[in-house]
């Protein structure tokens, strides 16, 4: 059953550091994983999406690499912005498919004061 | 894109009535949505998986007649809370896969309050 960790649980950052959340899972025959952004009261936005096949993916100030081997993605915020506070949320979906029950991390809770 | 659409965004009821919660891909077609729920400060919990034209499939732990799970076409998918009470409040989203290109598109969410 896969398992999947997120450190840290918080994290509180001056605007304008560069930050690493750290994503971590049990099974390492993921077919992808995407890292997603939740607003507190809000659904969630897919980020990023990355593929088993592929080792990094970026969109703007966010990169989002995958090393399956050691089980671990992490998803790095350039020169963070106060409006990127939110709750980061990474998941994969089970069962060797694209289309399988996504197992979720608890979230890094993200504060980024001016 | 992938775009599903969630409503209602927010729903008060008294205690024992039960509340529809509609969800629907805008641009693709879904043949199988995930329903969560979620509380306060804690991550998204899988309550069932929807399947167009067959029955859902729930979880361990979520009784099937007090969320029906309905899913009648490869745009719709609703959710609806029998004999609401207190207890039952919380946040509920859909979520659908479009592909493997797109990976998962979650509704916005709909905050239910059972007074």
């Amino acid at each position: 059953k896969q398992e999947v960790t997120q450190i840290p649980a918080a994290l509180s950052v001056p605007e304008g550091e560069n930050l690493v959340l750290n994503c971590s899972f049990t099974d390492s025959a993921i077919y992808n994983l995407q890292w997603f952004r939740q607003d507190p009261g809000k659904g969630l936005t897919s980020l990023l999406l990355i593929q088993s096949s592929q080792r990094e993916q970026t969109s703007g100030r966010l990169n989002a690499s995958l090393d399956k081997s050691s089980g671990r993605s992490t998803l790095y915020i350039a020169a963070s912005q106060p409006g990127d506070s939110a709750t980061y949320l990474c998941a994969s979906p089970g069962g060797g498919t694209s289309y399988g029950k996504l197992t979720f991390g608890q979230g890094t809770i993200l504060t980024v004061h001016p | 894109g992938a775009v599903v659409s969630q409503h209602p965004s927010r729903v008060i009821c008294k205690s024992g009535t039960s509340v529809k919660i509609e969800c629907r891909s805008l641009d693709f077609q879904a043949t199988t949505m995930f329903w969560y729920r979620q509380f306060p400060k804690q991550s998204l919990m899988l309550m069932a998986t929807s399947n167009e034209g067959s029955k859902a499939t729930y979880e361990q732990g979520v009784e099937k007649d007090k969320f029906l799970i309905n899913h009648a076409s490869l745009t719709l998918s609703t959710l609806t809370v029998t004999s609401a009470h207190p207890e039952d409040s919380s946040f509920y989203i859909c979520s659908a896969p479009k592909d493997s290109a797109y990976g998962y598109t979650f509704g916005s969410g709909t905050r239910l309050t059972v007074v």
